[in-house]
């Protein structure tokens, strides 16, 4: 079974500054990926960035980015130069699974970011 | 553009009700998923599907039945709903094999009454 644990239910940051949002799995498999996703008040999921586990280097999008320290089983989203809009909850996620079958996600509890002015 | 819709977007519903939920994607992908987000905002995979394999995850009441009539489409059907059934509803879509980024619709928000 996967597990994905997200320690920190919330967290505040300041507007311009870096943040890091921790995120542990937990698989058997060597074969997996790990996604981050934020949910804005809104409603909707929103795909930030992926890592997979052969994957040397860590995975950036703009101002994500992805630690990813596969012998601590751990894939922490930094974001850089904190936003207002950045403020929502974060939801880590990993996916196993052979090439070709359907990855289904398994999601972590979320961190609530709050940027403050 | 949208990529994966889901329609309604709101469904307000008696307990004992039969209701579907309706998911499109035009991304070319040909495997789908349904999960649960709860009132704690956790997620739950419900179904993945694609024309080769549905995988149910075992949680799931047999009152919870995707159906797709073609690639683009994977609807969620609810047989005599409960008030437990109240959540957010989303449906994704990716592609299969590589790097699986799912998608996902912009959620349906279901309210047993």
């Amino acid at each position: 079974a996967q597990k994905i644990t997200q320690t920190q239910p919330g967290m505040f940051v300041q507007e311009k500054e870096a943040v890091t949002l921790d995120c542990t799995y937990d698989t058997s498999d060597q074969s997996y990926g790990l996604f981050w996703y934020k949910q804005p008040s809104s409603g909707e999921m929103i795909f930030l960035i992926y890592q997979g586990s052969y994957d040397e280097q860590n995975a950036t999008e703009g101002r994500y980015s992805l630690n990813f320290q596969k012998a601590r089983k751990s894939a922490n989203l930094v974001i850089s130069a904190s936003q207002l809009g950045d403020s929502a909850m974060y939801f880590c996620a990993m996916s196993v699974g052979h090439s070709g079958s359907a990855r289904q996600l398994t999601f972590g509890s979320g961190t609530q970011l709050t940027v403050l002015p | 553009d949208t990529a994966v819709s889901q329609t309604p977007k709101y469904l307000v519903t008696q307990m004992g009700n039969d209701k579907s939920i309706k998911c499109e994607q035009n991304l070319g992908h040909d495997t789908m998923y349904w999960y649960k987000q709860d009132s704690k905002k956790f997620l739950k995979i419900m179904f993945s599907y694609n024309n080769k394999e549905l995988i149910i995850n075992e949680t799931v009441p047999n009152r919870f039945s995707p159906k797709s009539p073609d690639k683009a489409h994977l609807n969620l059907h609810i047989n005599s709903l409960e008030l437990g059934d109240s959540a957010v509803y989303f449906c994704a879509s990716s592609r299969q094999g590589g790097r699986e980024t799912q998608y996902f619709g912009p959620g349906t928000r279901l309210l047993v009454l």
